[in-house]
């Protein structure tokens, strides 16, 4: 069976300081991977999709970056953190893009002081 | 642009129905989602319905789709306090890469 992994699950850090958040994915291959991000209070915005190894496709301008380093791998970071980059952090992986099943990893919440 | 309104709150009696309520702004999507995230965790798929269907029941779940009027509902039968949580309506975005969200439902559930 599938699974996907985010860590950590909690970070508190301070602004300006860098941001390394990975998501990993088991028991599937060249999966499509997402990140969102769910502000409080706001539904979930997508920040990054990426169909494959090396391609990261951006929906939104902002201070954050993606990488896929491996197939099952999607890192997403930041070289100074914002007070605005606060939110839960959500990586989500499908079978194919766009597909109606996207199955959503445990999240980080990550406080940016 | 696309877009997705649902109401935020919702406050129902053990054993009572649910019915949460979403709208959207884009006529050509195919698929129609439900999620539910418990607090502190991530979302997890409820139910989904395709376009060319009415309505979808799944257990407790029953999924209604007006297309004319953008409207799709989640109704809970029997709600539960574990049912507690934060429900989100989703459409897929017009160029198929991902799903828009609406702000989410909280449901509470007092017994």
């Amino acid at each position: 069976s599938q699974t996907i992994h985010q860590w950590p699950a909690t970070l508190v850090q301070p602004v300006g300081s860098p941001l390394s958040l990975e998501c990993t994915v088991e028991g599937t291959s060249n999966p499509n991977l997402y990140w969102y991000r769910q502000a409080a209070g706001r539904g979930l915005q997508l920040l990054f999709y990426s169909v494959g190894i090396g391609q990261i496709s951006s929906e939104v301008p902002q201070n954050l970056s993606a990488s896929r380093p491996q197939d099952r791998q999607f890192i997403l970071s930041s070289k100074k953190l914002l007070l605005s980059d606060s939110g839960f952090y959500l990586c989500a992986w499908s079978v194919q893009l766009g597909q109606e099943t996207q199955y959503f990893g445990p999240g980080t919440r990550l406080l940016v002081l | 642009g696309e877009d997705v309104e649902q109401s935020l709150f919702l406050s129902v009696r053990e054993g009572d129905s649910s019915v949460i309520n979403c709208t959207y702004t884009d006529s050509s999507s195919t698929y129609l989602y439900w999620y539910k995230q418990e607090p502190g965790a991530g979302l997890q798929l409820l139910t989904y319905i395709f376009s060319n269907m009415d309505m979808k029941q799944d257990q407790r779940l029953t999924v209604l789709l007006n297309k004319k009027d953008k409207h799709l509902s989640l109704r809970i039968a029997d709600t539960q306090t574990g049912d507690s949580a934060i429900y989100f309506c989703a459409e897929r975005n017009q160029a198929g890469t991902a799903l828009i969200f609406g702000k989410g439902t909280t449901l509470s559930v007092s017994s």
